[in-house]
């Protein structure tokens, strides 16, 4: 069956630092990946997604980027953070094209 | 471009009572359905889809959602809410393909014993 890793679970970074989120998936292969952001009472903000290595669009200009270095690895990343990327953040794997989204269990992140 | 709307950000419903969720979307041609849940610091949960056929979908736990096409609809529902689905809701709108589903803010359950 398939699975989707994240980690870490919770991160405390202060402003100015760098960020590596990672996301895997297991079980499939050539999925669509996604990241999002979910600020406090708020929906989800699509950030990139992924439908295959090396190939990253991005939805929002913003202070991160993505890569995608593996077929079942996404990488969510900043050289230097600022208070407002404060959130928690979301991966998803999309199979086919049938439009059914696989989330993990998000990272909560705390720039402080 | 398409679109989802859910007018409610919170819902009230006494335990053992029945909910309704709403959801809204636009979109030009027959689109894919879904509604997710979200319980507190996890990640989202497929709840149902409706991509063709019969408009009345069943999903996990009890919930069904309606697409009725005349109104732009799909809302959830449950006969009788147990505790345990406090929780967010999303619906989300697709239409397959290379397209990106859009979801709608979301829609905070709260459970009253």
């Amino acid at each position: 069956s398939q699975t989707i890793h994240q980690w870490p679970a919770t991160l405390v970074q202060p402003v100015g630092s760098p960020l590596s989120l990672e996301c895997t998936v297991e079980g499939t292969s050539n999925p669509n990946l996604y990241w999002y952001r979910q600020a406090a009472g708020r929906g989800l903000q699509l950030l990139f997604y992924s439908v295959g290595i090396g190939q990253i669009s991005s939805e929002v200009p913003q202070n991160l980027s993505a890569s995608r270095p593996q077929d079942r690895q996404f990488i969510l990343s900043s050289k230097k953070l600022l208070l407002s990327d404060s959130g928690f953040y979301l991966c998803a794997w999309e199979a086919d094209t049938k439009n059914i989204q696989y989330f993990g269990a998000g990272t909560r992140l705390s720039v402080l | 471009a398409q679109s989802v709307t859910q007018p409610d950000i919170h819902i009230t419903v006494s335990e053992g009572a029945s909910l309704e969720l709403r959801c809204n979307y636009s979109y030009g041609a027959t689109p894919y359905l879904f509604w997710y849940v979200q319980s507190p610091g996890q990640g989202l949960q497929l709840l149902l889809k409706y991509f063709s056929g019969d408009t009345l979908v069943q999903g996990i736990k009890g919930f069904e959602a309606e697409f009725k096409r005349s109104q732009s609809s799909f809302n959830l529902r449950k006969p009788s809410v147990h505790w345990s689905d406090a929780a967010e809701y999303f619906c989300a709108v697709g239409s397959g393909g290379s397209y990106i589903p859009t979801f709608g803010r979301g829609t905070s359950l709260i459970v009253h014993p």
